[in-house]
């Protein structure tokens, strides 16, 4: 059965801190897996899109990345802002063009 | 371009009610997907319409259905609403059914 494992499940750092979010799928066959990033109450937007050949992808702060090997993606935040804050959700495309959604790691940044 | 709208934003029925939500996606995007999202159940998928017909089906029950119109703006209906249907309802449009560009949903409430 494919699925999309996210953790940890919530997540509190502060301003200025690096964190890791973690994703391990067992989606087969495999297409890409993208970041979203989903603020309280809105839709998620894209954050980054990896394929097999990827292994790092940066935007900004954050930087993806991904070993097709283990089937295992993280996205790191650098330096950390209040506006971070939001649900981080990792989709994997499979055959069919099937997607498989992670449950997503809630961050809060604090002061 | 305009981006994916939902309307409305807010909705709160009552038990056995039903109801009827839009979804209009950016122009030019013929394939739109709808989704419900639940704290703790992250995106589960409903259908997805392409080119005014249903081309993929999530598990939900016959209570949820959906449609397609020739301007690709896509509607989705729940009848006999149970409180379990409470719930953020997101529409995502896509061009080439690869990214998929999320409205900002419609928050349902059901009492």
């Amino acid at each position: 059965k494919n699925q999309v494992e996210q953790s940890p499940q919530s997540l509190i750092i502060l301003e200025g801190k690096n964190c890791t979010l973690q994703c391990n799928y067992t989606v087969s066959p495999f297409s890409n897996l993208r970041w979203y990033k989903q603020d309280t109450g809105r839709g998620p937007v894209s954050l980054t899109i990896m394929t097999f050949s990827e292994n790092t992808k940066s935007n900004g702060r954050y930087t993806a990345t991904l070993d097709a090997d283990t089937k295992q993606s993280s996205l790191h935040i650098t330096a950390s802002q209040l506006s971070d804050s939001a649900s981080y959700i990792c989709v994997v495309r499979g055959g069919g063009n099937k997607l498989t959604f992670g449950t997503g790691t809630q961050l809060k940044v604090e002061l | 371009k305009a981006g994916v709208t939902q309307t409305p934003r807010y909705l709160i029925k009552t038990r056995g009610q039903q109801v009827t939500l839009s979804c209009s996606p950016i122009s030019g995007h013929r394939s739109v997907s709808w989704y419900q999202q639940t704290p703790g159940q992250g995106l589960q998928f409903l259908f997805e319409y392409f080119s005014e017909t249903q081309r993929n089906k999530g598990n939900f029950p016959g209570r949820f259905s959906g449609r397609q119109f020739s301007n690709s703006r896509s509607e989705m209906n729940v009848s006999t609403l149970e409180l379990g249907d409470s719930a953020l309802y997101l529409c995502a449009s896509s061009l080439d059914s690869n990214e998929q560009f999320f409205g900002p949903g419609t928050r349902l409430t059901v009492l």
